[in-house]
């Protein structure tokens, strides 16, 4: 069974500074995994993903996340919070069946203070 | 890219009425929607997948005669709540898969539906 959990339910960032979400996953096979981003009131983003190409994939704003096979850690980063990025992020792996359902973590707030 | 609509984006109804939440895939054509459900300060909850033409799969604990799913196109699925009560209030969130490779492919979300049932 495929499952994620993210570190960290919550996590305030000065403005400027760097931005680091933990996202450690389980799964039997090789997974697809994947970082969404929803502000309040929305859908969800995506932000990036990652499918067994290059283990540092870079996505959307500035984000990016490293697979570590090693780890089972797929963590988000950014090197300089902007305001904007004050929002819920979900860690997602797909569940491996014939549907592509996907498993979200328990996601995690970002507050940007300035 | 690709965009998903939703429609209606909020809507309050009476105990009792039923509600029909459309899911439309803009830009693209969509073999297999997902419906959601997400409380408040919660993550996302998968209610059923629904694939074009056939009917849908509902996750463990979702009553299918509660929440009738119809995709009737590759472009289209409709959530129903059916005879709705107060407890049915939440954010219903749907996405589409673009591609025939499930494990890789993204599947893009909708804008969401606020659900008031007073």
């Amino acid at each position: 069974a495929q499952s994620v959990t993210q570190l960290d339910s919550h996590v305030s960032v000065s403005e400027g500074t760097p931005v680091l979400l933990r996202c450690n996953y389980s799964s039997s096979y090789s997974p697809s995994l994947f970082w969404y981003v929803q502000h309040p009131n929305k859908g969800l983003q995506l932000l990036l993903k990652y499918t067994s190409a290059a283990t540092l994939v870079k996505g959307i704003n500035g984000f990016e996340a490293e697979f570590k096979k090693s780890e089972t850690s797929f963590h988000l980063t950014k090197p300089s919070a902007h305001m904007s990025d004050a929002a819920e992020y979900f860690c997602v792996v797909t569940i491996t069946d014939s549907w592509g359902k996907l498993q979200f973590g328990a996601g995690t707030q970002v507050v940007v203070t300035p | 890219g690709a965009v998903v609509s939703q429609h209606p984006s909020w809507v309050i109804c009476k105990s009792g009425t039923s509600v029909k939440i459309e899911c439309r895939s803009l830009d693209f054509q969509a073999t297999t929607m997902f419906w959601y459900r997400q409380f408040p300060k919660q993550s996302l909850m998968l209610m059923a997948t629904s694939n074009e033409g056939s009917k849908a799969t509902y996750e463990q604990g979702v009553e299918k005669d509660k929440f009738l799913i119809n995709h009737a196109s590759l472009t289209l699925s409709t959530l129903t709540v059916t005879s709705a009560h107060p407890e049915d209030s939440s954010f219903y969130i749907c996405s589409a898969r673009e591609g025939v490779s499930s494990s890789t492919d993204t599947q893009y979300f909708g804008p969401g539906t606020r659900l008031t049932v007073l």
